[in-house]
């Protein structure tokens, strides 16, 4: 089975620019979440989506976005970003709640 | 405020002995998840221990838990240098906290180093 899949791997953008990002789960897997990841906060917690539903919001301001469509893929969108949004961006993807989370390689951003 | 804090912040062992890396945290889980994490590329999964019990092994991985000192260990045995990387604990909140559902809480991580 194919792992979780993120596109793009690496970008640059520049502050007040907006950033899309793409994450393809394991096949079956309807639970998406997201992940961002820094060396000053770790590993923060984005959002999750079942089903296409957001289920659940960490606690990021407003220009944090996300939707899962109805094949269980998930984007995640940035708007007007700050230098303080480059970071790791991590999906994952999981059967369901509770469940083992898989995560995918990764979205490295980089705001200049 | 993190759920999870490793111990050691990092810990460095040559090749062919065993490490073992801490997890703490401060409320009731549902199951606890150890990964690893390879120069900031992506998580791979290592185990998930649920909170009715108390040990689960897999390969040279050893995995403990204690829900009564909210604690958990990961013993790797027979360390490689390829072992060399950052380990995190997870932890998936109890049902009671439905809002939570699917959400993990990391620690900052241990970083082993693994020298041949």
């Amino acid at each position: 089975k194919a792992g979780v899949t993120q596109t793009p791997r690496y970008l640059i953008k520049t502050r007040g620019q907006q950033v899309t990002l793409s994450c393809s789960p394991i096949s079956g897997h309807r639970s998406v979440s997201w992940y961002q990841q820094t060396p000053g906060q770790g590993l923060q917690f984005l959002f999750e989506y079942f089903s296409e539903t957001q289920r659940n919001k960490g606690n990021f301001p407003g220009r944090f976005s996300g939707r899962q469509f109805s094949n269980s893929r998930s984007e995640m969108n940035v708007s007007t970003l700050e230098l303080g949004d480059s970071a790791l961006y991590l999906c994952a993807s999981s059967p369901g709640a509770r469940e083992t989370q898989y995560f995918g390689p990764g979205t490295r951003l980089l705001v200049l | 405020s993190q759920q999870g804090e490793e111990d050691p912040q990092a810990l460095s062992i040559q090749e062919g002995e065993n490490a073992t890396m801490n997890c703490s945290y401060k409320t009731s889980i549902n199951n606890l998840q150890w990964y690893r994490q390879n120069s900031g590329r992506g998580l791979v999964h290592l185990i998930l221990i649920r909170s009715n019990e108390r040990e689960k092994h897999s390969g040279r991985l050893r995995v403990t838990l204690d829900t009564s000192k909210k604690s958990s260990s990961l013993l790797i045995t027979a360390s490689r240098a390829a072992d060399t990387a950052s380990y995190f604990c997870a932890t998936s909140l109890t049902a009671d906290r439905g809002s939570t559902l699917g959400r993990l809480y990391f620690g900052r991580g241990t970083q082993l180093t693994v020298w041949p």
